[in-house]
């Protein structure tokens, strides 16, 4: 399966702790992005990252929040101390990062719990 | 602020005829649109996309038709199939501008009727 992939596909977590999202993106795609889909919501853009170049983080909260897609190695989102709002299902997508073709190949998500 | 808004939160068809899927959007430096089909408890899955250069794109069942000027955009089902009941987003970005990412909608429920 050469598609996005993402561990864990679940997460659970108590209030004030680190949670450490992986997500390596379809082979040959150097574009991620990351999403956030709250309970009865569509998903929301957070950050879009190239290799070792965070492009635009607009839909990331200031605080807590922070990802990386190194040279080598999957890209990682980390939330950390985590409160019970952090609770939502994270989803990451590639893609080749072409002028008129931005189709974005999506990974299974991470569901966060917080307890 | 919702830039993508899909009004119909859900869609009930029967077996056999035709679905239609309805998205407004207000930036109008928007220029590529996707829809996006979502089972429960996985990712989105890509359907069909349209540039802002045309005005319809076809890909067997699916069929989706943009109106610049009314800053709209519809999908197609023919005919729908029980497997098609699935959550659909609308998509759009800005992409020529290097603004890759995507704005959703908050999605239409489409229940499939045998």
């Amino acid at each position: 399966n050469a598609g996005v992939m993402q561990n864990p596909r679940h997460l659970v977590r108590r209030r004030g702790q680190e949670a450490r999202l992986r997500c390596s993106p379809v082979k040959g795609h150097s574009h991620v992005y990351w999403y956030r889909q709250l309970p009865e919501e569509g998903l929301k853009f957070m950050v879009y990252l190239q290799k070792e170049n965070i492009i635009d983080e607009s839909g990331m909260p200031k605080e807590r929040f922070s990802a990386e897609f190194p040279k080598e190695g999957p890209s990682i989102l980390r939330i950390q101390q985590v409160v019970r709002g952090d609770s939502a299902a994270y989803f990451c997508a590639s893609s080749r990062g072409l002028a008129g073709d931005n189709e974005q190949f999506f990974g299974p998500g991470t569901r966060l719990t917080v307890l | 602020d919702q830039q993508v808004k899909q009004n119909s939160p859900s869609l009930s068809v029967q077996e056999g005829r035709i679905s239609i899927l309805n998205c407004d959007y207000t930036n109008s430096m928007f220029d590529y649109f996707l829809w996006y089909k979502k089972y429960p408890a996985e990712g989105p899955t890509f359907l069909i996309s349209i540039s802002s250069i045309k005005d319809k794109n076809e890909d067997g069942r699916f069929t989706v038709f943009l109106n610049k000027s009314a800053k709209h955009l519809s999908l197609h089902i023919v005919p729908s199939q029980p497997g098609d009941s699935a959550v659909y987003f609308c998509a759009a970005s800005g992409s020529s501008r290097g603004d890759y990412k995507l704005s959703f909608g908050a999605g239409t429920t489409v229940t499939v009727r045998a």
